[in-house]
């Protein structure tokens, strides 16, 4: 069973840069999926934030592209996202994901999800 | 982008009953590979989403089968033919067959 876990501050200053990593566990981040993040402001709906493949390719949501960079780390198995310059507006559970391949048991589908993480952008 | 639109946003229901959400999307989600990437996911209070449906109508791992999608195109239906306890949430449509990926507003599932 793949198992997802977000790290990371929970406070973040407006200005500065959000730092977030997710350990992959029960499964290589080597497989045939893309590994995306996600994020929900208090009370609101998703948005999706990006996500990486395993070889470095990465596709991001033009609505934050400028700010945002996603990264991996086979060695550790594990992803991370950082998202700069941020402002109230950034505040939100920040969750992992991983996004079935057309060789995943769930093409197109997001199938294992982290716990969530809440980053709160205030001085 | 593509805009996903569900239908009702709030759907009170009585234990055993059916319970039907609509989403509509603004273009086609037939990719060119020919699938079509339109997935549901529930959301339960104080919870990460969870999968149930992808590619329209096929059930995730443990899912019971008194959920079901359906649809076509722009036009998708997700349906809980007998509602329990535990299906209260807020559940979303989403779709992969165009960057960005997009979600539906969502919509709540609660008991009368």
């Amino acid at each position: 069973q793949v198992q997802l876990q977000e790290s990371g501050p929970g406070l973040v200053k407006p200005s500065g840069t959000l730092s977030l990593t997710c350990a992959v566990s029960g499964g290589s981040i080597s497989s045939s999926n893309w590994w995306s993040w996600v994020r929900q402001p208090p009370g609101k709906g998703l948005e999706w934030i990006g996500e990486i493949y395993h070889s470095g390719s990465t596709n991001y949501n033009p609505s934050l592209k400028s700010r945002v960079t996603i990264s991996v780390d086979k060695s550790k198995n594990q992803f991370s996202l950082k998202l700069s310059s941020v402002t109230a507006a950034d505040t939100a559970v920040y969750y992992c994901a991983r996004d079935g391949g057309s060789l995943s048991p769930a093409p197109g589908g997001l199938d294992y999800w982290g716990q969530g993480t809440l980053v709160t952008v205030s001085s | 982008d593509i805009v996903m639109t569900q239908t009702p946003l709030s759907s009170p229901v009585t234990l055993g009953q059916p319970a039907s959400i609509s989403c509509r999307s603004s273009q086609s989600l037939v990719h060119s590979d020919g699938n079509t990437y339109l997935s549901w996911l529930q959301q339960r209070p104080g919870q990460p989403p969870r999968l149930l449906i992808y590619k329209i109508s096929n059930r995730f791992s443990g899912v019971p089968d008194r959920f079901s999608g359906s649809g076509a195109g722009t036009d998708f239906t997700l349906k809980i033919s007998r509602v329990e306890a535990e299906d209260v949430g807020v559940y979303y449509c989403t779709q992969a067959t165009q960057f960005p990926r997009t979600f539906g507003q969502g919509t709540k599932v609660e008991i009368k």
